[in-house]
């Protein structure tokens, strides 16, 4: 079945580091990709997401390009700062289906 | 348009005990989901509804049951709670195949 692999924190950074948190899936057909973010205490809310490939989505200056012939969907951030604290999942919407597949989450962590 | 609210926020039952943790939403979404979050397990579905009438089982549905009750709300039951049922619980919606989730605030259930 559909799956979706992403680098296992914690990522621990200093403020204005250079962000990248891998994301690589397996699917049938051509599955959306998303970025979802969850700060403490709350629900998982949409960072980015592309539908197709090549695309490339980005949001609050984190980008994520859909790359078909590597599976993968890495997101990045040029300059994090102490707010992008928080759980990252890198999740597929299955092609033609109501599921939506998540990643384990990756815990960032961004110091002063 | 207050998006997905669930209630209550925060539950403590004892091993054996009933309840019913309710959901809503009110952006006309055919889709709703249920979900359990435990640390290191990312988000498993417990059930779906992919439109009003309708439910499926997820990856984890044992020890669950759920209504749809109207296209707004989708209600999961514990008719028995076990501790291992201690979680965080979502619910989510979204209107179509391969779009967005939109996620509640949760519910944090214990079970002694």
């Amino acid at each position: 079945g559909d799956s979706v692999t992403q680098m296992e924190g914690p990522v621990t950074l200093s403020e204005e580091a250079f962000l990248t948190i891998n994301c690589t899936y397996t699917a049938t057909g051509y599955p959306s990709l998303f970025w979802y973010v969850q700060y403490p205490g709350e629900g998982l809310q949409l960072l980015l997401k592309a539908t197709k490939a090549d695309d490339k989505g980005s949001n609050k200056g984190f980008e994520a390009t859909y790359r078909k012939e590597t599976t993968s969907f890495h997101l990045e951030k040029g300059s994090v700062q102490v707010s992008d604290s928080a759980v990252y999942f890198c999740a597929l919407s299955e092609a033609g289906g109501f599921k939506t597949i998540f990643g384990a989450g990756t815990r960032l962590f961004v110091k002063a | 348009n207050a998006g997905v609210t669930q209630t209550p926020k925060f539950q403590v039952l004892k091993t054996g005990q009933s309840m019913t943790l309710q959901c809503a939403q009110d952006m006309n979404h055919n889709s709703m989901y249920w979900y359990r979050q435990d640390p290191g397990m990312g988000l498993r579905l417990i059930y779906y509804s992919a439109s009003e009438g309708t439910t499926d089982k997820g990856e984890v549905p044992n020890g669950y049951n759920v209504s749809r009750l109207n296209k707004r709300e989708f209600s999961l039951r514990l008719e028995s709670a076990a501790p291992s049922q201690t979680s965080v619980y979502f619910c989510a919606s979204r209107q179509g195949l391969r779009e967005t989730q939109y996620f509640g605030p949760g519910t944090r259930l214990l079970v002694l």
